[in-house]
């Protein structure tokens, strides 16, 4: 089975501070991807990678950064925190090998930011 | 750009009962992939069906089976025989295979199944 592994399910931040939230897959998956989501607004693609060192900016990059610098590890970072980045964020991978295949979801970070 | 909508927010089920969600989509494309994934309280969002849209039978598995009206573009959920277990937020989302798309995923809202025992 896939297995995609979040750092943290829980973590509380100040505003203002530099966060950092790993994701980490074992099956050695080409693309990752990292949504947020909040209730009655579905997932939304802050950031996604398709090779190592690649990354495309999904549909809310403002205030967000990520880096991939080896295939199996994609990182989400908050640059600066703010209020309005509390929420739940959510990492996938999935193959490259054609639309058909489904993302695998780690468990979620639940992020405070105080 | 395309679309996907989850009209119910919350729907609710009695045990061992039928429960239908309900999922439109809006694209101008004739080849997509579509996909119902399944999201329990503090747990992880894991795939329930997927449909591909040049085929015409609707697909199953299990309990679950969906209803894929692509002319009225329209992508229902039927869970039978309810369990304590479905309980969850369910996602549909929608997939381009163009090649521009990088295989990414539009989703829809959510809507939150309550199972009444």
């Amino acid at each position: 089975d896939v297995k995609v592994t979040q750092s943290s399910r829980y973590l509380v931040k100040r505003t203002g501070e530099k966060v950092f939230l790993e994701c980490v897959q074992d099956m050695d998956h080409e693309n990752m991807f990292w949504y947020r989501q909040d209730p009655g607004l579905g997932l939304r693609l802050i950031y996604f990678s398709y090779d190592v060192k690649m990354k495309e900016k999904g549909d809310i990059p403002e205030g967000y950064s990520v880096s991939r610098e080896k295939k199996e590890r994609f990182s989400l970072i908050l640059e600066s925190a703010s209020t309005n980045q509390t929420s739940m964020y959510l990492c996938a991978s999935s193959p490259n090998r054609g639309p058909r295949q489904p993302q695998h979801f780690g468990d979620g970070t639940r992020l405070s930011i105080l | 750009a395309q679309t996907v909508t989850q009209s119910q927010p919350e729907m609710s089920v009695q045990e061992a009962e039928t429960v239908t969600l309900s999922c439109t989509y809006d694209t101008s494309e004739s080849d997509y992939y579509l996909f119902w994934y399944k999201q329990p309280p503090s747990r992880q969002m894991i795939l329930v069906i997927r449909q591909e849209a040049y085929k015409q039978q609707n697909a199953t598995e299990n309990r679950f089976s969906v209803n894929f009206q692509k002319a009225a573009k329209s992508f229902s959920l039927k869970i039978s025989d309810s369990q304590l277990g479905d309980a969850a937020m369910y996602f549909c989302a929608y997939r381009s295979v163009g090649f521009d798309s990088n295989y990414q995923l539009i989703w829809g809202a959510g809507t939150k199944l309550i199972i009444k025992p």
